[in-house]
Order: structure tokens, then sequence, then C-alpha cells
């Protein structure tokens, strides 16, 4: 079974500021996949960001960057020089041989 | 990346009926997957349609009740069955894209459910 824990229900941040999302996941799959999404209050699901269990390289898509750590079993989101417009829910998902489970989402607000 | 689209938007419907929805994708593509969010909720998988055979449901989706079409490889349908208040939820398909050794998932713009 896979499972990804989101522990924080909300964040606050200052504009500019660089902010860390947290995701620790739990799977017994050798290979899988874990994604973030950014969903505003329109209600779309933007992906953001990818990373396979096989890359030794950290994922990076301009602003967003993934920080793996494959042992400790963590996928945080690294969102530099944060914008008004960061503010969302965001998802963390896992994607293994058999199931795909997203997490309970962040809810991220950026103060001006 | 893959552009999707859904029909309808948005819809109120009466308890007891059923509502069709559709997912057309702008490229061929093996999987699709429909999700279920419910009020302030996470995303749920209910199933995955491959093209040319059955949808694999998630524990606790049956086909009687969400039965899926996928005729070709760039469309799908998710109908609601005889629906309850407790259905009211977006619904949103997805496709998955593999570019090399990288995988992206891209989501329709969901239907939003209301069962009055």
């Amino acid at each position: 079974a896979q499972k990804i824990t989101q522990t924080q229900p909300g964040m606050f941040v200052q504009e500019k500021e660089a902010v860390t999302l947290d995701c620790t996941y739990d799977t017994s799959d050798q290979s899988y996949g874990l994604f973030w999404y950014k969903q505003p209050s329109s209600g779309e699901m933007i992906f953001l960001i990818y990373q396979g269990s096989y890359d030794e390289q950290n994922a990076t898509e301009g602003r967003y960057s993934l920080n793996f750590q494959k042992a400790r079993k963590s996928a945080n989101l690294v969102i530099s020089a944060s914008q008004l417009g960061d503010s969302a829910m965001y998802f963390c998902m896992i994607q293994g041989a058999q199931k795909l489970v997203f997490g309970q989402g962040t809810r991220l607000t950026i103060n001006p | 990346s893959a552009v999707i689209s859904q029909k309808p938007s948005r819809d109120i419907c009466q308890r007891g009926t059923s509502l069709t929805i559709q997912c057309q994708v702008d490229s061929q593509v093996t999987m699709m997957f429909w999700y279920r969010q419910q009020p302030g909720q996470s995303l749920t998988l209910i199933a995955t349609a491959n093209q040319g055979s059955e949808a694999t449901y998630e524990s606790g989706f049956v086909i009687d009740k969400f039965p899926i079409s996928r005729p070709n490889l760039t469309f799908s349908t998710l109908t609601v069955s005889n629906m309850s208040p407790e259905d009211s939820s977006i619904y949103l398909c997805s496709v998955e894209d593999q570019r090399g050794r990288s995988y992206e998932q891209y989501f329709g713009p969901g239907t939003r459910l209301t069962v009055t």
C-alpha cells in the first residue's frame, strides 16, 4: 500500500521568501514517481514537478525544486522567491506499480 | 503538454438520476485516470481507464456506480449513476505523458457536480 503524508495543513509566508512544503511517503514499490500539484481557488490541478525514484538528481522546474531524500522517504517541494500568485493548495502524490495516492494538501498563503 | 477538456464544467442534478462526464484529450494517450475531489478534501482515484480493456477500479468504487468507457485513445467518459447528495464533488480526469524517464500527469479542468 502507498501513503502520502503532508504535515502542514496551512502555511503563511512573506512574499519573496523561499518556502518548503513537506511531503513524506511510504511505499513497498521499488520503482515509483513523486509529483507535486498546485490547485488555486479556481479548482484546476496544475502539474509542477516530477521526481522518479531512481533519479539521483533532485528535479527542478523554474522556481520549483524537489528535495528528494530517498532514505528518509521525503520529497519536499521548495518554492524560491515566492509570489502572491503562489497562494494555493499544494498536493503531493505518489504513483507506484499498482496505486496512485494523493496527500491531504497544504494551503499556502503568500502575504505581501 | 496534453490539453484536456471536460464536459460539462458543472451541473446540478436530482438524486436518483445519472450524469455522464466526458473527457477529451488533444493527443493519443494510453492511460487515463478519473478522480473525485469531495468538498475541502484531497483527490481520490476512482479508476484507471486504458483503451481496449476494462477500467480498473480502486477500493470503494464499483463499476455499477461509476461505469467508464474508453472507446479510443483520446476520449473517455465517466458516469455517476443513481446519484445521491454524497456524490456532490469535483470529478477530474487526467492523462499521463512520458518524456524520456520523466512522467507528467495533466488534469482536465474538472466537473463540479451538485446533487440535490
